[in-house]
């Protein structure tokens, strides 16, 4: 099956700085990438959509320039969280879809710790 | 809106069978799916329907209708492992987009 992978699968950092987040599809090419995160027992909050070679999409009320993203090849997007604060903590993961678009595989995640 | 509406726990012991069910709003479907989610872990993919009727995956089975807004997933002969976080999921979009439910926290107890 298609496997995504994210690194780091955790990270702590401290308050105003930038951690940067990638995501892999290993086995497929993704044309297109999606970023969410997630907090404790919540569900997962889609963040954009990362498109191969154009910028990415940003669904309503997440911060552009907090949350840069690069889909710089058909296999690897990056989320960058720029000036890290405490509320910025969360679960983030990434996923990849190949030709249907109803399903999409989903990396491991990665926690990020703002202290 | 994006909004789905599922129960937030269920519980139920093994052997047994759970129906998780799910109500969403109407404007920009693309179909409903269901995921799996064990504690710390990735989503999986579980079931997809686009049109209006039963979907058998195994174990597991997801209904629609669309005229009703409404889908539900069924789980037969549970087992242990399938304690986990089952999230209703409609698509938003030709481009993929997906949009999670609040999610459903199952526990299966022996």
């Amino acid at each position: 099956g298609a496997v995504v992978s994210q690194h780091p699968s955790w990270v702590i950092c401290k308050s105003g700085t930038s951690v940067k987040i990638e995501c892999r599809s290993l086995d497929f090419q993704a044309t297109t990438m999606f970023w969410y995160r997630q907090f404790p027992k919540q569900s997962l909050m889609l963040m954009a959509t990362s498109n191969e070679g154009s910028k990415a999409t940003y669904e309503q009320g997440v911060e552009k320039d907090k949350f840069l993203i690069n889909h710089a090849s058909l296999t690897l997007s990056t989320l960058t969280v720029t000036s890290a604060h405490p509320e910025d903590s969360s679960f983030y993961i990434c996923s990849a879809r190949d030709d249907r678009p109803y399903e999409q595989y989903f990396g491991p995640g990665t926690r990020l710790t703002v202290t | 809106g994006q909004s789905l509406e599922q129960p937030s726990e269920v519980t139920a012991v093994e052997g047994a069978i759970v129906q998780i069910n799910c109500t969403y709003q109407t404007s920009g479907f693309y179909g409903l799916s269901w995921y799996q989610q064990h504690d710390g872990g990735a989503p999986t993919f579980l079931s997809y329907n686009a049109l209006d009727g039963l979907e058998e995956t195994g174990r597991f089975s997801s209904f629609l209708s669309r005229s009703d807004s409404y889908g539900y997933l069924l789980l037969q002969e549970l087992q242990m492992k399938d304690s986990a976080s089952y999230f209703c999921v409609r698509g938003g979009s030709t481009l993929g987009r997906l949009y999670f439910g609040r999610g459903t926290q199952l526990t299966v107890w022996p």
